[in-house]
């Protein structure tokens, strides 16, 4: 199958700074991918759809302007948490599609924020 | 609104002890619905998609049905490795490819 390098894996930062996530299609293109946000032992929220060269489509309820989402290639999007706090705490996963297939998952990113 | 039920959410079996997951669901137009296997702290791995009422899939220890309101996910004789947490999700029709929506999913615990 397709796959889908996130990195990093993990990060801690201080309340107040931002922080990037990428997420890279390592053998194909992909004009869309998502960004979903998890918590414990909750299921997978989908934030918003990152579309190759535009804006990114967000979710109802979720801040645009804290969740900045840039899609600069067919190969990789990312996703930067700015002025993050403790509650921005979480497990980010991004996907994407090959048309016609299933979506294929990063490893995900688990944020903390001190 | 799309929508996707999972039961039960908590599964303890003994090894060797088969039993199904359910995934219900509710959506305007099904275009495909998924079954993923996640480990702690890992992102969903891909297992089956089911297109139409009828299908099933199969691979090693485990089945994948759907009708036309739910799947199922069976599993035969279980191993302690088949222990994760199962995500069911569903496409419509009419939606951006690729968009998922997911249920709260089972944690499959199988025990030696």
């Amino acid at each position: 199958g397709a796959v889908v390098s996130q990195h990093p894996s993990w990060v801690i930062c201080k309340s107040g700074t931002s922080v990037k996530i990428e997420c890279r299609s390592l053998d194909f293109q992909a004009t869309t991918m998502f960004w979903y946000r998890q918590f414990p032992k909750q299921s997978l929220m989908l934030m918003a759809t990152s579309n190759e060269g535009s804006k990114a489509t967000y979710e109802q309820g979720v801040e645009k302007d804290k969740f900045l989402i840039n899609h600069a290639s067919l190969t990789l999007s990312t996703l930067t948490v700015t002025s993050a706090h403790p509650e921005d705490s979480s497990f980010y996963i991004c996907s994407a599609s090959v048309v016609g297939t299933e979506a294929f998952f990063g490893q995900g990113t688990r944020l903390t924020v001190v | 609104e799309d929508q996707v039920t999972q039961s039960p959410e908590a599964l303890r079996l003994q090894e060797g002890e088969s039993s199904s997951l359910n995934c219900s669901y509710t959506v305007s137009g099904l275009r495909g619905l998924f079954w993923y296997r996640q480990d702690p702290g890992k992102g969903p791995e891909f297992l089956f998609t089911l297109y139409s009422a009828g299908e099933e899939k199969e691979k090693e220890r485990l089945k994948a049905t759907l009708t036309k309101k739910e799947s199922f996910l069976h599993i035969t004789a279980p191993k302690p490795e088949d222990s994760a947490t199962y995500l069911c999700a569903v496409q419509a029709r009419g939606s951006t490819l690729g968009r998922l929506y997911f249920g709260r999913g089972t944690q499959l615990t199988v025990w030696p």
